[in-house]
């Protein structure tokens, strides 16, 4: 079965801290992995896709097929980046853009 | 371009009431698809359509009605609506099929169902 899983519903962190938000997923084929993000009263946008292999605000995730992993992370967290956090899995097998979504992760970090 | 709009932005409906959620792309994607957001849930594919004329079932369909006579627009239409409809509701399009294409949500419907 299809699954992403995010264990932390609330993340909280300091300004200046290290950032990083779990994603697990359970996929027989070859996944391809997202982090969407939904900043307070905005619409939900792509962060990054682990296919890119890009930085985007300073934050990484690397797709670790041994542990059906895909982190994010962030070596030094900003206010600005207080936001819910989605992992998000596509189902190529099927041929089409279905987004599977995790749970999600709200990141709050204080100044 | 405005990208995915969605109307209304609100909504009250009573239970057994019916209405249609708007959602309109003017970026001539092929993929569009609607989500639920409830907490503790994140975002649940309700229908999904590959194509004008073509849609299909996502993960909670029962009570929702789509259809897709244009490339432009996906309505989705709640028959009989009941309190456990109550949601936001986000629409979503993509450019392609089948690829590790971004998806573009639009601003969200949020339903109350009383």
């Amino acid at each position: 079965a299809q699954r992403v899983t995010q264990p932390e519903k609330l993340l909280s962190v300091f300004k200046g801290a290290p950032v990083e938000l779990k994603c697990n997923y359970s996929y027989s084929g070859s996944p391809e992995l997202f982090w969407y993000v939904q900043y307070s009263r905005q619409r939900l946008q792509l962060l990054l896709r682990h296919i890119s292999r890009e930085s985007i605000k300073g934050f990484t995730a690397d797709l670790n097929k041994g542990e059906t992993s895909f982190h994010l992370k962030k070596p030094f967290a900003q206010e600005e980046d207080s936001a819910m956090y989605y992992c998000a899995l596509s189902g190529r097998t099927y041929n089409t853009d279905k987004l599977i979504f995790g749970t999600g992760t709200r990141l709050q970090v204080f100044p | 371009n405005a990208g995915v709009t969605q109307t209304p932005k609100f909504q009250v409906l009573k239970t057994g009431q019916s209405m249609t959620l708007q959602c309109a792309q003017d970026m001539n994607h092929e993929y569009m698809s609607w989500y639920r957001q409830d907490p503790g849930m994140g975002l649940r594919l309700i229908h999904y359509s590959v194509g004008a004329g073509i849609t299909d079932q996502g993960e909670v369909p029962n009570g929702y009605n789509v259809s897709r006579s244009t490339t432009e627009d996906f309505p989705l239409r709640l028959l009989s609506a009941a309190p456990s409809q109550t949601s936001v509701y986000f629409c979503a399009s993509s450019y392609q099929t089948g690829g590790s294409y971004e998806q573009y949500f639009g601003p969200g419907t949020r339903l109350t169902v009383t």
